[in-house]
């Protein structure tokens, strides 16, 4: 059974700096490519961009680009979200997705809650 | 890439069927064979519904099917109950290394 578990909500001022993870397990880490999902409040789903585990190739969409870094550990089958700098605007809940071959969602974490605020 | 348009809400009573669109371009829907649906609960994770446009994944209930016609791909809902009351989100392939887009979701209302 394919699993992801995220790592728990966080509380944040602006200017911090915080990265969150998604432990796999249930299949080979490597064979697929991982990513994440944002949700703001009260809002739809954003693809924000995806890592292959197998040779850290990452892929952003363009409004995530240069806003957030996406990588992963092989070796403890992990996927991680980091931002350097945060603001308010980054407050949402962040899903771990796995897709299958053609980078659709297959499989959800259970969602990190961010808050950023002052 | 652009997001894939959905109507905002739809409903239907008990027993009834309803359909949901989800409208996008030559480059992604009506491109590929490749589109998903999740439903939402309220503050749950999003669940894969239909996947390849009319495949469902094992313990999803066959009153929920998809199909495509052109640029738009559906998803309709069978036999309505009131557990189906959900956001409904769709999302396209769009090409090899490309992010393929949601829709902007649609809350179903079971009346």
């Amino acid at each position: 059974e394919v699993q992801l578990v995220q790592s728990g909500a966080a509380l944040k001022q602006p200017g911090e700096s915080l990265t969150i993870s998604c432990k796999a397990s249930g299949y080979t880490f490597t064979r697929y490519w991982i990513g994440w999902v944002r949700q703001m409040p009260g809002k739809g789903l954003e693809w924000m961009g995806v890592t292959n585990p197998s040779d850290s190739d990452t892929r952003y969409s363009p409004s995530f680009q240069g806003q957030v870094s996406i990588s992963a550990d092989r070796s403890i089958s992990t996927a991680y979200l980091h931002w350097s700098s945060l603001k308010a605007s980054d407050t949402a809940m962040y899903y771990c997705a796995r897709p299958g071959d053609q980078w659709l969602p297959y499989y959800w974490g259970q969602g990190s809650l961010i808050t950023v605020s002052s | 890439q652009s997001a894939l348009t959905q109507p905002r809400s739809v409903s239907g009573s008990p027993g009834q069927s309803v359909t949901i669109s989800c409208t996008g371009t030559s480059s992604d829907v009506g491109g590929y064979n490749y589109v998903s649906w999740y439903q939402q609960h309220p503050g749950k994770v999003p669940k894969l519904m239909i996947y390849d446009v009319t495949k469902r994944p094992s313990g999803v209930p066959d009153r929920f099917s998809g199909s495509k016609s052109g640029n738009t791909a559906s998803l309709t809902i069978s036999g309505l109950q009131a557990e189906d009351e959900a956001d409904y989100y769709c999302c396209s392939y769009a090409g090899a290394y490309t992010l393929g887009p949601f829709g902007g979701g649609t809350k179903l209302t079971v009346l």
